[in-house]
């Protein structure tokens, strides 16, 4: 079963506009990964964060991680038409750390 | 160098016949992961290979499929008497099994249609 859920499952939002994603967890993890995946098919890695650090940034990327919650966000400001995506979280579990659990995602739309 | 690539991008078989799908990973990368997403869901691990260890095969879903990684480098998921269920994107991943905190690289991926 997926681990990962992410929240909304589906966005849409017009150009310039910040998007904000959110993912929650079950279990004990050592990090989080965010992923982003065009058309259904392979993924990139966008953005990593560790079980000790609360927040990351990466060019218009803000990530956000609150262990106490289980919780992790992901920021995408000034949205371009480009950054029209599906994006996933992954976790990490502290006792296997080369899987990763992915989420479910969200379909982000960005209208131009 | 190229990254992870997958063959066939597409493929399309009966209900019955067996199907094998190829990954060859980044080089140098010596873990290899096996997902399966189908349309609109998220990935579902199937199998992780890391290096000379026996394979974590818990995401198999029955006794049909099954993979296996040649000389540490090529990857081959091989799927038995396919099922229409069977039908999905099967993604390959590799990465630096050295890093604990571990960014996995994506082939495109093969698109399965049973019919």
């Amino acid at each position: 079963s997926q681990q990962g859920e992410e929240d909304p499952q589906a966005l849409s939002i017009q150009e310039g506009e910040n998007a904000t994603m959110n993912c929650s967890y079950k279990t004990s993890i050592n990090n989080l990964q965010w992923y982003r995946q065009n058309s259904g098919r392979g993924l990139v890695h966008l953005i990593l964060i560790r079980s000790n650090e609360r927040e990351k940034h990466s060019g218009r990327l803000r990530v956000t991680l609150d262990t106490s919650k289980k919780s992790s966000s992901l920021l995408i400001t000034a949205s371009r038409a480009a950054d029209t995506a599906s994006y996933f979280c992954a976790t990490g579990d502290v006792k296997g750390a080369q899987k990763l659990v992915f989420g479910q995602g969200t379909r982000l739309t960005i209208n131009p | 160098g190229a990254g992870v690539s997958q063959s066939p991008s597409n493929k399309v078989t009966e209900k019955g016949k067996d199907v094998e799908l190829r990954c060859d990973p980044i080089s140098g990368h010596t873990a290899l992961y096996w997902y399966r997403q189908s349309l609109g869901q998220g990935l579902e691990f199937l199998i992780y290979f890391q290096g000379n260890s026996a394979p974590d095969k818990s995401g198999l879903p029955s006794d049909r499929f099954s993979a296996e990684r040649t000389g540490g480098s090529v990857s081959t998921l091989t799927i038995q008497r396919t099922q229409q269920e069977d039908s999905a994107v099967y993604l390959c991943a590799s990465s630096l099994v050295q890093a604990p905190y571990n960014e996995q690289f994506f082939g495109p991926g093969t698109r399965l249609t049973v019919l």
